[in-house]
């Protein structure tokens, strides 16, 4: 059973550009959210979708911003990239977001130069 | 507001023994808790999920228990192996507004 894929695994972009980072969740699972993941905040939740739909959101910028497709697949963007923005963005999916626990996927790796 | 706390920080132990690591939550209306691993620069590894009417679940070595009323999770790991190095964190779903909250983890070194 494949696990949640994440691409790419890396990503080097210039402050000001915009990036879009995809995650492939588990055959079934139809939740999917995304974290931010640096040394100095630790994982902060970015936003949560069930069913093409967006459910939760973390305190970020509108800078990101994601979807999520009928197949369940999802993307993540960032417009207008800072250097703080720089960090390990993580997916992870799930069957039902309460009952069922969250599958990570390996992460992208964004540097903004 | 939803805090979690995990303490100590950073633990190192000689292999061979049995290890408790914590996690503390100030909101206890919570719907689950669950115990990660992650190795560096990867993703995190489930190990262990809690539903709110659960008091422990249990997987090989490792046994996780939730105390709601007083806020606290440990993560016991028996007879601790090198391969058990790495960071540990735990995460709460809240109630209230549905999100769910990381710790800052432990980042735990089992010495050969």
């Amino acid at each position: 059973k494949a696990g949640v894929t994440q691409t790419p695994r890396y990503l080097i972009k210039t402050r000001g550009q915009q990036v879009t980072l995809s995650c492939s969740p588990i055959s079934g699972h139809r939740s999917v959210s995304w974290y931010q993941q640096t040394p100095g905040q630790g994982l902060q939740f970015l936003f949560e979708y069930f069913s093409e739909t967006q459910r939760n959101k973390g305190n970020f910028p509108g800078r990101f911003s994601g979807r999520q497709f009928s197949n369940s697949r999802s993307e993540m963007n960032v417009s207008t990239l800072e250097l703080g923005d720089s960090a390990l963005y993580l997916c992870a999916s799930s069957f039902d977001r309460i009952n069922y626990g969250y599958t990570f996927g390996s992460g992208t790796r964004l540097t903004v130069v | 507001k939803q805090e979690v706390t995990q303490i100590p920080a950073a633990l190192s132990v000689p292999e061979g023994e049995n290890l408790v690591l914590n996690c503390s939550f100030t909101d206890s209306a919570i719907y689950n808790l669950q115990w990660f691993r992650q190795d560096p620069g990867k993703g995190l590894t489930s190990l262990l999920l809690i539903q709110s009417s659960q008091r422990e679940q249990t997987s090989g070595r490792l046994n996780a228990s939730l105390d709601k009323s007083s806020g606290r999770s440990t993560l016991y790991i028996a007879a601790s192996q090198p391969g058990d190095s790495a960071t540990y964190l735990c995460a709460v779903r809240r109630r209230r507004d549905d999100k769910i909250i990381f710790g800052k983890g432990t980042r735990l070194h089992i010495l050969p």
